[in-house]
């Protein structure tokens, strides 16, 4: 089994669609949770991140993380095509020596059409 | 803002040739990772670095060294490339101790070895 699950899609929606993109998880230890947009031939950008369980909102993003069900998600409300790239969730447990080990997801590649 | 920056952006190797992957930051981070990424999979940790000096390895770090002389640069050595090893490769920092901190990540170096 995989730390960290992903659907891969891809997953194409109209624009001004709510997005819902979702990763679960095994390893109980995790604390850090994150969301990465990768544009085509990109390096990833952190987009959001949320320490241990609750949500967080920022402008049309919302990311919600359930560590009981060890579940997290990614909103998007009123999806632009500016949007469209691959998702990536990540994740890590306690810091060693200050450096932050993610485990990645496997990403979600979504197009937002007009 | 250079941010963090890889070179080459592409090459192409023949199997059982070797080089090195540049990267330099100039935030002054501590704290310095490469990853890989295969088609359609997360990325994965192959070595990461909290100071000049100091490496350790990640989750892959089999066919690959590493080394840290100072801050700025983190160079990824292949020894005697593989067809496995044909990958995107992205070098990555951050700063301070504690969880959720960005991590930057570079545009990325696309290998293929033949």
């Amino acid at each position: 089994q995989k730390e960290v699950e992903q659907d891969p899609g891809p997953l194409s929606v109209p624009e001004g669609a709510i997005v819902s993109l979702n990763c679960t998880y095994s390893n109980s230890a995790f604390q850090y949770f994150m969301w990465y947009r990768q544009y085509s031939r990109k390096g990833p950008e952190l987009l959001m991140y949320t320490y241990s369980s609750g949500n967080k909102e920022d402008g049309r993003f919302t990311a919600q993380v359930d560590k009981s069900s060890k579940y997290i998600s990614l909103f998007i409300r009123d999806s632009q095509p500016s949007d469209s790239a691959t998702y990536l969730c990540a994740m890590s447990g306690l810091i060693i020596q200050g450096a932050q080990k993610l485990v990645f997801g496997q990403g979600t590649r979504l197009t937002i059409n007009p | 803002n250079a941010g963090v920056t890889q070179t080459p952006k592409f090459r192409i190797l023949k199997i059982g040739q070797s080089m090195t992957l540049q990267c330099t930051q100039d935030m002054n981070h501590n704290y310095m990772y490469w990853y890989r990424q295969d088609p359609g999979m997360g990325l994965k940790l192959i070595y990461y670095s909290v100071g000049a000096g100091i490496t350790d390895k990640g989750e892959v770090p089999n066919g690959y060294n590493v080394s840290r002389s100072t801050t700025e640069d983190f160079p990824l050595r292949l020894e005697l490339a593989a067809p496995s090893q044909t990958s995107v490769y992205f070098c990555a920092s951050s700063s301070s101790v504690g969880g959720g901190n960005t991590i930057y990540f570079g545009e990325g170096s696309w290998l293929t070895v033949v």
